[in-house]
C-alpha cells in the first residue's frame, strides 16, 4: 500500500515552453502533497506544500508564478513549470501524506526535467 | 528554526561489516519525529527507520538501528551486516508536531565494498 506515482519519469522540453508533472496517490487519499527539487548529489529542497482544494504554500525563494501547483483532488497534484529555462533542469520529487497521518510521507519515484 | 546536520559526506564499509552514520539536529519543539531515508541510484526515496521523540527506546528494523540521544540532539544510524544493496545516499530528516514538513540533512553517500 501507500504507493505514489509520478508522470512523466523523464521529460525534455525546449526553453520557453511549459511542462506539467503529475503526482498521484494510487491507493490512498492524500490530503497534503509536497513538491521537492533535488540537484545532483544534493539534498531534497522543499518547494511547496499543497492541501487538497486550497492554494499551495511556497517556500521562501520559490517563484509561485513559475512553479504552478494544483491539488484539485485527493489523489492528484500537478506541478507546472512555466516558461522553462535551462536552470530549471533538475529532479523533481513529490510526496503525499494521507488523511489522518501526522508525519508519514510517501514519496514518488521522481521526474527528471531537462530544459534545452 | 529547525536544522538537520550530517557531517559525513561520504562513508565506505566492507560487506558484512557494521557502519554508523551520524546526524544531529536542532529544534525547540518537544514533540517530533526523526527519520532515516535511503536514496539508491534509482533515486526513489525509501524510509529506512523512524523514531518518535517521546519514545526512549531506540528504533530497530532488522539490520538497521538508531542511537537516539535526545538531550544531545543526536540520531545516528547503525547498519549491521552491510550488504551491497545498502549502497545509497542516506538522508536524516526531522519533522515536528508544529512543523508540518520534513527537514532533510545534506546526506551521506554510503558505498559498500565486496
Amino acid at each position: 500500500g501507500a504507493v505514489v506515482s509520478q508522470h512523466p519519469s523523464w521529460v525534455i522540453c525546449k526553453s520557453g515552453t511549459s511542462v506539467k508533472i503529475e503526482c498521484r496517490s494510487l491507493d490512498f487519499q492524500a490530503t497534503t502533497m509536497f513538491w521537492y527539487r533535488q540537484f545532483p548529489k544534493q539534498s531534497l529542497m522543499l518547494m511547496a506544500t499543497s492541501n487538497e482544494g486550497s492554494k499551495a504554500t511556497y517556500e521562501q525563494g520559490v517563484e509561485k508564478d513559475k512553479f504552478l501547483i494544483n491539488h484539485a483532488s485527493l489523489t492528484l497534484s500537478t506541478l507546472t513549470v512555466t516558461s522553462a529555462h535551462p536552470e530549471d533542469s533538475s529532479f523533481y520529487i513529490c510526496s503525499a501524506r494521507g488523511t489522518g497521518e501526522r508525519y508519514e510521507q510517501y514519496f514518488g519515484p521522481g521526474t527528471r526535467l531537462t530544459v534545452t | 528554526a529547525q536544522t538537520v546536520t550530517q557531517s559525513q559526506p561520504e562513508m565506505s564499509v566492507q560487506e558484512a561489516e557494521t557502519v554508523t552514520l551520524s546526524c544531529t539536529y536542532d529544534t525547540s519543539e518537544s514533540n517530533y519525529y526523526l527519520f532515516w531515508y535511503k536514496q539508491p541510484p534509482s533515486r526513489q526515496m525509501i524510509l529506512v527507520i523512524r523514531q518518535e521523540a517521546y519514545k526512549q527506546q531506540n528504533a530497530t528494523e532488522n539490520r538497521f538501528s538508531v542511537n537516539f540521544q535526545k538531550a544531545a540532539k543526536s540520531f545516528s544510524l547503525k547498519i549491521s551486516d552491510s550488504q551491497l544493496g545498502d549502497t545509497a545516499m542516506y538522508f536524516c530528516a526531522f519533522t515536528g508536531y508544529n512543523t508540518d514538513k520534513l527537514i532533510f540533512g545534506t546526506g551521506t553517500r554510503l558505498q559498500v565494498f565486496p
